[in-house]
């Protein structure tokens, strides 16, 4: 079947401006996550959904980031007020029950 | 102190040879261990996932872990250029929840 899918896959800003990232999880799967990957790093973790129990948010860096899901499906990241610093790949993640399987990521660019 | 630390290579390795990639971690409460490998601009692709000690074989890939020594490795037999990524380690506490990766390792295997 499909696997995750982000949109867009690009993304060109300017510093003040706000984006939204968008998540299309594998079907059926319960859980998602965002992360945050720099240039030549890891994966920052930054929040985690887990069916109708409240979000964890622990990873989210500044007030300026939120995300929502919409039931068991799509989840949006917005960033408001970006700045240079955003610039980063994000890859949303989802599982049923523990392997995470990751979408191809969205490369945020701040000017 | 990061809670994974994994060397950043990049390993470069002879076509046929054993890659040998490793992680450290301190938390003693991670029990679930993964291996991504990452293409160029593309998302962590899931490799391997170990629970708790021991050695866990599939195909080309075995996977290592020693709780004990708070030690992980990966090993890709007989390699192939197209075996040329960077492999990320992870690991958490529950078999849901956020992955604590580490940096990754750039690998490269010459024909």
């Amino acid at each position: 079947g499909a696997g995750v899918s982000q949109s867009p896959s690009n993304k060109v800003t300017e510093k003040g401006k706000d984006v939204e990232l968008r998540c299309d999880p594998i079907s059926g799967h319960t859980a998602l996550y965002w992360y945050r990957q720099r240039l030549g790093q890891g994966l920052e973790f930054l929040i985690y959904f887990q069916g109708n129990s409240a979000p964890d948010k622990s990873g989210l860096p500044s007030d300026r980031f939120s995300a929502e899901r919409t039931g068991e499906s799509v989840s949006t990241l917005t960033i408001q007020r970006t700045q240079q610093e955003d610039s980063a790949v994000y890859l949303c993640a989802s599982s049923d029950p523990a392997l995470q399987f990751f979408g191809p990521g969205t490369r945020l660019t701040v000017l | 102190q990061k809670e994974v630390e994994q060397d950043p290579g990049p390993l470069s390795v002879p076509e046929g040879a054993i890659v040998s990639l490793n992680c450290t971690y301190s938390n003693s409460a991670f029990q679930y261990f993964m291996w991504y490998r990452q293409y160029s601009r593309k998302g962590p692709e899931l490799l391997m996932y170990t629970y708790s000690s021991g050695n866990k074989e599939d195909g080309r890939f075995t996977a290592q872990v020693d709780k004990s020594s708070k030690y992980i490795s990966l090993f890709i037999r007989d390699s192939q250029p197209s075996d040329s990524a960077t492999y990320l380690c992870a690991m958490n506490t529950d078999s849901w929840g956020k992955l604590q990766f580490g940096a990754g390792t750039q690998v490269v295997v010459t024909p």
